[in-house]
């Protein structure tokens, strides 16, 4: 059974600090994504590597994947508070294959404060 | 407008009674996913379809029913046989390549 692990799960964090939020997965896979939630909304895609190495930044966020390791990691860099959000990483198990359904992690609720 | 729209935003439904969730894309995407979230909680595959008249169950399947007569459409029921059906469900899209999925923007079902 593929299982895809985030930590932290609830991450405080003061306004200008640098953090990691860690994704590990059971099963091989060279496609990771990452979404960002907010109170009551849906998924916004962020970040979808799809190779080893890969690393992608947008803003204040990059996200990189070592799929030697089964790892991604989405670091933040000088946090604000409008990233104040719960992230979640999801695998796909069946890349190449017949399906293309995500397995998700259980988010990292993310609080920014001054 | 492309995109994916889920319908409605909010449902409440009683007990005994079945209700259906609409999910309606024009992204002309393959493949269609239904999630449900629970509180505080990641997202747990229900149904998908890859293909038009196709679907297979995820891993929480029992107390659901899905069609897709049509490659826009892809609606979820909830019947009866689900005992705790509050939550948040939302409907995704992938293009025959999987290389993102899209989301719409939910809803939340609530039994009164």
């Amino acid at each position: 059974e593929l299982k895809v692990e985030q930590n932290p799960l609830f991450l405080s964090m003061q306004e200008g600090k640098n953090y990691t939020i860690y994704c590990n997965y059971s099963t091989t896979s060279d496609r990771l994504y990452w979404y960002r939630q907010d109170p009551g909304k849906s998924l916004e895609s962020l970040f979808v590597l799809l190779s080893n190495g890969a690393v992608k930044q947008e803003g204040r966020l990059m996200a990189s994947l070592d799929t030697k390791a089964r790892l991604s990691t989405l670091h933040i860099t000088a946090a604000v508070h409008d990233l104040s959000a719960t992230y979640f990483c999801a695998v796909d198990p069946n890349y190449g294959g017949s399906q293309g359904n995500l397995i998700f992690g259980k988010g990292t609720k993310l609080s920014v404060k001054p | 407008d492309g995109g994916i729209t889920q319908s409605p935003k909010y449902l409440f439904r009683k007990e005994g009674q079945n209700v259906t969730l609409s999910c309606e894309q024009n992204l002309n995407h393959d493949a269609m996913y239904w999630y449900r979230q629970d509180p505080g909680q990641g997202l747990r595959l229900i149904y998908y379809s890859q293909i038009v008249n196709d679907f297979q169950k995820g891993d929480i399947a029992e107390g659901y029913s899905v069609s897709r007569e049509k490659k826009e459409s892809f609606p979820l029921t909830v019947t009866s046989a689900q005992k705790n059906p509050t939550a948040f469900y939302l409907c995704a899209t992938q293009d025959s390549m999987n290389t993102e999925a899209f989301f719409g923007q939910g809803t939340r079902l609530t039994v009164v």
